[in-house]
């Protein structure tokens, strides 16, 4: 397996807060990616690294910002939780774009009440 | 921005069946991806293809690119094949992520 973790894996936070989430990866992979997972729809790219301090956003962005100052941590901050930001949380991560597998963590899953 | 369709959304058949998951998608792509999920919530990849047919063990992904189409198949089915299979495409080669089928839930009842 991959030596993707992430943390914290369970969370319960109050609307208004500020919310951080870890991803952290041992494969010294370029690229990494923070996922969304609701019920009725699929996976959704919230923001996306190819590299350090090189991100962008994806088709969910809004409500989110992300860093990278190190090859192995990628961050996805909520500045101000809102209840619509209730999901499952997973990052990825690949060596190549587009043809190479992407290799998921073990989800972060975040209550927002 | 390129759709991703799956069917069956759920699916239940007897173990030892043999297993059909099909995904289409409306624009050209550079690969398509197939995972499992399990209940526990993990993501694993499967298989990662462009042209032709993987096989893996008593998996087979098939994908015809002018059709735009993929199926999944799972030969002898076993109850721990019960899982979430979701398929993916790269629309551009590029960084910016997969676009994601809203997964079909098999079960395969002993």
């Amino acid at each position: 397996d991959a030596g993707i973790t992430q943390s914290p894996r369970h969370k319960v936070t109050e609307t208004g807060t500020p919310v951080t989430l870890r991803c952290h990866q041992t494969e010294n992979h370029r690229y990494m990616y923070w996922y969304r997972q609701d019920p009725g729809h699929g996976l959704r790219l919230i923001h996306y690294s190819y590299g350090v301090k090189d991100t962008d956003k994806g088709e969910v962005s809004d409500g989110y910002s992300v860093s990278r100052s190190k090859t192995e941590d990628f961050l996805l901050t909520l500045e101000s939780a809102t209840s619509s930001q209730t999901s499952v949380y997973f990052c990825a991560i690949s060596d190549l774009a587009g043809q190479e597998t992407q290799y998921f963590g073990p989800g972060t899953r975040l209550l927002v009440l | 921005k390129n759709e991703v369709e799956q069917s069956p959304q759920n699916l239940t058949a007897q173990e030892g069946e043999f297993i059909t998951i099909n995904c289409s998608y409306s624009v050209g792509i550079s690969a398509l991806h197939w995972l499992q999920q399990h209940p526990g919530g993990g993501i694993v990849s499967l298989f990662m293809l462009s042209s032709g047919k993987k096989k893996h063990g008593r998996l087979i992904a098939t994908i015809n690119i002018q059709e735009k189409h993929s199926s999944l198949h799972i030969t002898a089915s076993h109850p721990r094949d019960s899982a979430v299979y979701i398929c993916a495409v790269d629309s551009g080669g590029g960084a910016d992520g997969l676009t994601f089928g809203k997964g079909t839930h098999l079960i395969i009842q002993p």
